[in-house]
């Protein structure tokens, strides 16, 4: 069954910096692949999503996320961050057989003034 | 805004009350998810519905159930409630199987005294 991993409950970087947070699935199988973001008391929203076009996908708020097939992974970026973007990050991957989304842990970005 | 709505935004409540949240689904989707947030449990997904039929179920209470209207519109009903249903529920909606995007409403915060 599938099943997706972020790798770090809490991510720490300062502002300005690379972000980095880490989402590793385990199916051979190309799924579809998503990132949310939730703000403190809000709802998740959509920040992009992998959909079997380009594995470079962009999404809102300047991330991106690339997926590699190989690493079964799909790691999500930003070359600069902002203290807005502090938040909870979410990753899913469409079930093997029904669409289902599989949700990841989430990873909590902290931004370091 | 995703175009999610879900009332009420907070309801606040004793143990062994009974309570329903309400959720519209975007324009169009057909169908409609409800998901559980808590700080010790994070996101769990207990159950969905596609065109006024329940389509999946996950960790969902036999304590709580739920339907879709005609109108594809949502009720999650919680019954006998105890304290460790404080919770954030969301609602999420998709256009339907094979389109996995989910959109979520803004949660009603439930609190139980």
């Amino acid at each position: 069954a599938q099943s997706v991993t972020q790798l770090g409950s809490h991510v720490s970087v300062s502002e300005g910096a690379l972000v980095l947070l880490r989402c590793n699935y385990s199916s051979s199988v190309p799924p579809y692949l998503f990132w949310y973001v939730q703000y403190p008391n809000q709802g998740l929203q959509l920040l992009l999503k992998y959909t079997s076009a380009a594995t470079l996908v962009k999404g809102i708020n300047g991330f991106e996320a690339e997926f590699k097939k190989s690493e079964t992974s799909f790691h999500l970026t930003k070359p600069s961050a902002h203290m807005s973007d502090a938040a909870e990050y979410f990753c899913a991957v469409t079930s093997d057989s029904n669409y289902q989304l599989i949700w990841g842990a989430g990873t909590k970005l902290i931004i370091k003034p | 805004d995703s175009g999610v709505t879900q009332t009420p935004k907070h309801l606040i409540t004793a143990t062994g009350q009974r309570v329903t949240l309400r959720c519209s689904p975007r324009s169009g989707d057909l169908s409609v998810y409800w998901y559980q947030q808590s700080l010790d449990q994070g996101l769990q997904f207990l159950i969905q519905y596609y065109n006024g039929e329940e389509r999946a179920k996950g960790n969902i209470l036999e304590r709580f159930s739920a339907q879709q209207f005609p109108d594809l519109h949502s009720e999650l009903n919680l019954s006998s409630l105890e304290l460790g249903d404080s919770a954030l529920y969301f609602c999420a909606s998709s256009a339907g199987t094979g389109f996995p995007t989910q959109y979520f409403g803004p949660g009603t915060r439930l609190t139980v005294l």
